[in-house]
């Protein structure tokens, strides 16, 4: 009874190509989030979506766009990968009050070639 | 804007001492404080978080950690360390006037047997 799912777990593609991860919460969370996590294991959060709208945009390129078809979806399309776009990213979610912890998805293990 | 600083990247104890993870925050409001572990190849657990109530937190695992205001720390201790501790620990300051959840640079903690 996953509370947020990640699909897929491991993406290997070319360099080019466009690809999409999708993450899903269970727990009627209104804020979504997406977070990429690099070699350092540094965590930096890319996007939030708070009830469907897009809240904050970390200075990603253009070629990320999320898209969030209702609240308990927030997918990642990525367009033109390129090698720097190899990554965890791991997609979240909370409620929108101050004292509730994020809850993560297992992450998604984009390899570019 | 809130961040916070994790002040070692890597620690070593031996199985059976204390842990000490240090972390400092920045706030211009009360914050709510985190700190989550990740095992090797793994998504991200919560150990235990601070929001308001009682400055001494206990989470998971035996692990715990005090607020400080007046030295803006929120540091997590465990008074013996086990073979299975070793993973990354990342202290996490949320500020939901902003729907941020911004993570430390996290803390690579080894077991020496």
């Amino acid at each position: 009874d996953t509370a947020v799912s990640q699909t897929p777990k491991y993406l290997v593609t070319q360099m080019g190509n466009d690809k999409s991860i999708k993450c899903e919460q269970n727990l009627g969370h209104d804020t979504m989030y997406w977070y990429k996590q690099d070699s350092k294991k540094f965590l930096k959060i890319m996007f939030s979506y708070n009830n469907k709208e897009l809240i904050i945009n970390e200075t990603v390129p253009n070629r990320f766009s999320p898209k969030s078809p209702d609240k308990a979806h927030l997918n990642l399309h990525i367009n033109s990968l390129e090698l720097g776009d190899s990554a965890v990213y791991f997609c979240a979610s909370s409620a929108r009050d101050r004292e509730t912890e994020a809850f993560f998805g297992q992450g998604t293990r984009l390899t570019v070639v | 804007a809130q961040s916070v600083t994790q002040l070692d990247s890597h620690v070593s104890v031996s199985e059976g001492t204390p842990v000490l993870l240090r972390c400092n925050y920045s706030s211009s409001y009360s914050p709510s404080l985190f700190w989550y572990v990740q095992h090797p190849n793994k998504g991200l657990q919560l150990l235990l978080k601070y929001t308001s109530a009682a400055t001494l937190v206990k989470g998971i695992n035996g692990f715990e950690a005090e607020f400080k205001k007046s030295e803006t720390s929120f540091h997590l201790t465990k008074p013996s360390a086990h073979m299975s501790d070793a993973a990354e620990y990342f202290c996490v300051v949320s500020d939901r006037r902003d729907d941020k959840i911004i993570f430390g640079k996290g803390t690579r903690l080894h077991i020496l047997p």
